[in-house]
């Protein structure tokens, strides 16, 4: 049962305009969301995450935005750079005796084309 | 970098063997947290220890052991290694069991022959 789904493998977007990530969930219980970000041989590097009592969080150009009724969640990255370009990861966390078990979806590969 | 540091960065072992990886977390963080990356599973949540104590469990196999000692630097354990623990697994600290940010190191990647 996966939990968390990015159901894009890829994305392919032109340096300057927007990335849009999407993820959705199937765990009521999940109650803070987090993206990461992964290069490879490297370890996923955290970028920005949300608490499920706010449907916005912002930082720089990074924005998440959660949809609790339709259990969705994307991550904004405006503009976007080929710096960005990396495998997103976004896990969910339930609360209580479940916080620090993360739950991560497969992953999007994000190219940014120069 | 993180502040987390794993060793080995890769390990070659055969099949039935055991093998120890190390983890020290970032300083100050008390929450260590063990995943493993394979291709067809993604990241997966394993075992997490807070101050030298157990605290949650994943899809941990019996086969796999890990413990935190009093320096706060954490072991994963794998035994009777089977060619299917082949993956990259990852160690990741926080301030406290959560909700925190989770900090990953770089990895062990481990091969199984």
């Amino acid at each position: 049962d996966q939990q968390v789904k990015q159901n894009s493998p890829s994305l392919s977007v032109q340096e300057g305009r927007i990335s849009i990530l999407n993820c959705d969930y199937t765990n009521s219980m999940f109650d803070y969301f987090l993206w990461y970000k992964k290069y490879p041989a490297e370890g996923p590097t955290f970028l920005i995450s949300i608490s499920s009592i706010k449907d916005k969080n912002e930082d720089g150009r990074f924005t998440v935005f959660l949809n609790k009724s339709a259990k969705h969640l994307s991550l904004h990255i405006v503009p976007s750079q080929p710096g960005d370009s990396a495998v997103y990861f976004c896990a969910g966390e339930a609360g209580g005796t479940s916080y620090g078990k993360l739950t991560f979806g497969q992953g999007t590969i994000l190219t940014v084309h120069p | 970098d993180s502040g987390v540091t794993q060793t080995p960065k890769h390990l070659i072992t055969a099949t039935g063997q055991r093998v120890t990886l190390r983890c020290s977390p970032r300083s100050g963080d008390l929450s260590v947290y063990w995943y493993q990356q394979s291709l067809d599973q993604g990241l997966q949540f394993l075992i997490q220890y807070y101050n030298g104590e157990e605290r949650a469990k994943g899809n941990i196999l019996e086969r796999f052991s890990a413990q935190q000692f009093p320096d706060l630097h954490s072991e994963l354990n794998l035994s009777s290694l089977e060619l299917g623990d082949s993956a990259l697994y990852f160690c990741a600290s926080s301030v406290d069991g959560g909700p925190y940010e989770q900090y990953f190191g770089p990895g062990t990647r481990l091969t199984v022959t």
